[in-house]
């Protein structure tokens, strides 16, 4: 079935550090998404791709989504303690489900 | 934005007992809703669609007998674990689907029920 792989699965950087993190899958998705994950609570939607090639920036965030459909990344700038946190990526097969990557746990310290 | 409230936050139960979770969504209609389960450091897996007045659709190997779904509005969706066990023990997420957004598929997430079956 489709997966979507994430990596890294761990990021520790430095407030202020730009961070990189990427998401790639075996399937061709039509729609990406960027999602973030506090502890103990529900994803809440950074970026949405829509289409091959789109870079969409949403403040810090910047998010591509690749050119053959299967892969994209999410780049954040200067990160803060407040990035702290799991992000995943991702896409929907079959209309409106969605399947999610493994999620990359970012930590930020000060 | 949509709005969407889940209730309890938290339970803790025994063994045996069923537990019922409610999902809301709070300012718009949502005639479909989905339910996830995540367990402790793994990404959320769909374990069912919930369509408002008709059947849930269920995920390969997920039970329906035993997490039973009812979307009986179009504003509210129950999960309920039925005669949990331990392993049934997990993090359990909803989310809803707002049909006037006609550009996009977005799904818009709860908070989330942590459940702990003892």
């Amino acid at each position: 079935g489709q997966q979507l792989n994430q990596s890294p699965q761990s990021m520790f950087i430095q407030e202020g550090e730009d961070v990189s993190m990427n998401c790639t899958s075996s399937s061709i998705f039509n729609t990406w998404l960027w999602y973030k994950q506090d502890p103990g609570e529900g994803p809440v939607l950074l970026i949405a791709l829509y289409k091959a090639g789109e870079l969409t920036s949403n403040g810090r965030l910047t998010a591509q989504f690749g050119i053959t459909r299967k892969d994209s990344f999410l780049n954040i700038s200067a990160s803060i303690p407040s990035d702290v946190g799991i992000y995943f990526c991702a896409g929907f097969y079959n209309t409106d489900k969605l399947i999610f990557g493994t999620g990359t746990r970012l930590q930020v310290f000060p | 934005g949509a709005v969407v409230s889940q209730h309890p936050s938290w339970v803790i139960c025994k063994s045996g007992t069923s537990v019922k979770i409610e999902c809301r969504s709070l300012d718009f209609q949502a005639t479909t809703m989905f339910w996830y389960r995540q367990f402790p450091k793994q990404s959320l897996m769909l374990m069912a669609t919930s369509n408002e007045g008709s059947k849930a659709t269920y995920e390969q190997g997920v039970e329906k007998d035993k997490f039973l779904i009812n979307h009986a509005s179009l504003t509210l969706s129950t999960l309920t674990v039925t005669s949990a066990h331990p392993e049934d023990s997990s993090f359990y997420i909803c989310s809803a689907r707002d049909p006037s957004e006609l550009l996009s598929n977005e799904q818009f997430f709860g908070p989330g029920t942590r459940l702990t079956v003892l």
